[in-house]
């Protein structure tokens, strides 16, 4: 059974720093991570897609990496701002079944103006 | 949002009662699953389906039960629901790729 790990669950940083945010799973067959952002009382937004075959995603101020051999992959927020403030949820696609999207707990960041 | 439609946005139910919530998708795409989330728990898959008629349970089943007669749409009914079915229910689509969810339905059961 697929578990996934996010470290830290919160997170409170000054504006402008750089930060990662981590994602572990147990069961490295995979076909992709995927990365949301969560606001409070809203759905999940996909923010990067990364395929078990590529090493990492870009988009904008974000940058998801993906390591399958030891089960982890990061969101690097670049320069961050008051309205990166969100709950940041990665998931691992295993297929098609009940394991088939399993979700961390999530990490609530806060970027102080 | 990636024509994921969910139905009621919010509802108050009153215990023993059934209650449907509807996901409704213009996409096409094969998989749908429906989730709760819960404060402390995170997402937790309560039935996924992979095509018409095609459904399957989740990690917390109990207490549920699902249709999907049509591509476009999957059912999600309480049959007599609980307080501790009080929740916020996500549905998402999937081809096998990216997942994208609907907006959530706030449940309460009173």
């Amino acid at each position: 059974k697929q578990e996934v790990t996010q470290i830290p669950a919160a997170l409170s940083v000054p504006e402008g720093e750089n930060l990662v945010l981590n994602c572990s799973f147990t069961d490295s067959a995979i076909y992709n991570l995927q990365w949301f952002r969560q606001d409070p009382g809203k759905g999940l937004t996909s923010l990067l897609l990364i395929q078990s075959s590529q090493r990492e995603q870009t988009s904008g101020r974000l940058n998801a990496s993906l390591d399958k051999s030891s089960g982890r992959s990061t969101l690097y927020i670049a320069a961050s701002q008051p309205g990166d403030s969100a709950t940041y949820l990665c998931a691992a696609f295993s297929g098609g079944g009940a394991d088939g999207l399993t979700f961390g707990k999530g990490t609530h960041l806060i970027i102080q103006p | 949002d990636a024509g994921i439609t969910q139905s009621p946005r919010h509802k108050v139910t009153e215990t023993g009662t059934p209650v449907t919530l509807r996901c409704h998708q213009t996409e096409n795409h094969r998989y749908m699953y429906w989730y709760r989330q819960d404060p402390g728990h995170g997402l937790r898959l309560i039935h996924y389906s992979y095509g018409v008629k095609d459904t399957d349970k989740g990690e917390v089943s109990d207490g549920y039960s699902v249709s999907r007669s049509k591509t476009e749409d999957f059912l999600l009914t309480l049959e007599s629901a609980t307080s501790s079915q009080t929740s916020v229910y996500f549905c998402a689509i999937s081809q096998g790729t990216e997942a994208f969810f609907g907006q959530g339905t706030r449940l309460t059961v009173v």
